[in-house]
């Protein structure tokens, strides 16, 4: 299986900006997802493919990355951005990240 | 709209299956993949497998083989997921989403979830 790593939580004031890593322990090339996740709600996508915004979701938020190194980016973070940020990769089966957990100051 | 409907919670002893659905509108439902992912309380999420309606073939997590086993009813737009030999492990929220088109996608659209609960 390809396991992604995260780091569990970060804390950040409003207006700054946040970067949420994503390790791979092989590449998946650049198929990299990335979703938002609010308590008792279903995730909802962010960025797919490392680098494409979905339908709908705010220019605050951008990815990048490829290979076995991904990165969500918030800029500028807003309070209504708390919430668990998962990445998920599609190159071999599927597997997610363990959730980064976003808190404001 | 894509829309994914889930089944409501189930509580369930332990020993014992269940059988939850995942009905779709708003898209054609044999042309892409239904996936199945859990989610312990306070826990990440899991991907469990795959149905492709359109022909019935599955794919499995091979930690949920024997555990899950993924149908899809096309006369109805509804895939089901029934889990078997039910512990307490089991107890999670349990989604279905959307594959997108052709291989290596990712999950542009969610059902609400179904809680299960595993308890005697």
């Amino acid at each position: 299986d390809t396991v992604l790593t995260q780091s569990p939580a970060l804390a950040v004031s409003p207006g700054e900006r946040v970067s949420i890593s994503c390790r791979a322990s092989e590449g998946v090339n650049s198929y990299m997802h990335w979703y938002q996740q609010k308590p008792g709600q279903q995730p909802k996508l962010l960025i797919y493919k490392a680098s494409n915004l979905a339908s709908g979701v705010p220019a605050r938020f951008s990815g990048s990355g490829s290979g076995t190194d991904f990165t969500l980016t918030i800029d500028p973070v807003e309070a209504d951005d708390t919430a668990t940020y998962f990445c998920q990769q599609s190159w071999n089966d599927r597997t997610f990240g363990g959730g980064t957990k976003l808190e404001l100051k | 709209q894509v829309q994914l409907q889930q089944s409501g919670a189930e509580l369930v002893k332990p020993g014992s299956s269940v059988k939850i659905s995942c009905k779709a509108s708003g898209y054609t439902f044999t042309s892409y993949d239904m996936h199945w992912i859990k989610q312990q309380p306070g826990n990440g999420l899991e991907w469990i497998g795959w149905i492709y309606p359109g022909n019935g073939n599955t794919k499995y997590n091979q930690k949920f083989n024997g555990k899950a086993t993924l149908t899809a009813d096309k006369s109805s737009s509804t895939a089901y997921m029934q889990l078997s030999s039910l512990t307490s492990e089991d107890s999670a929220v349990y989604f279905c989403a959307r594959g997108g088109y052709g291989s290596y996608t990712w999950f542009a659209y969610w059902g609400q979830g179904t809680l299960v609960t595993v308890s005697s």
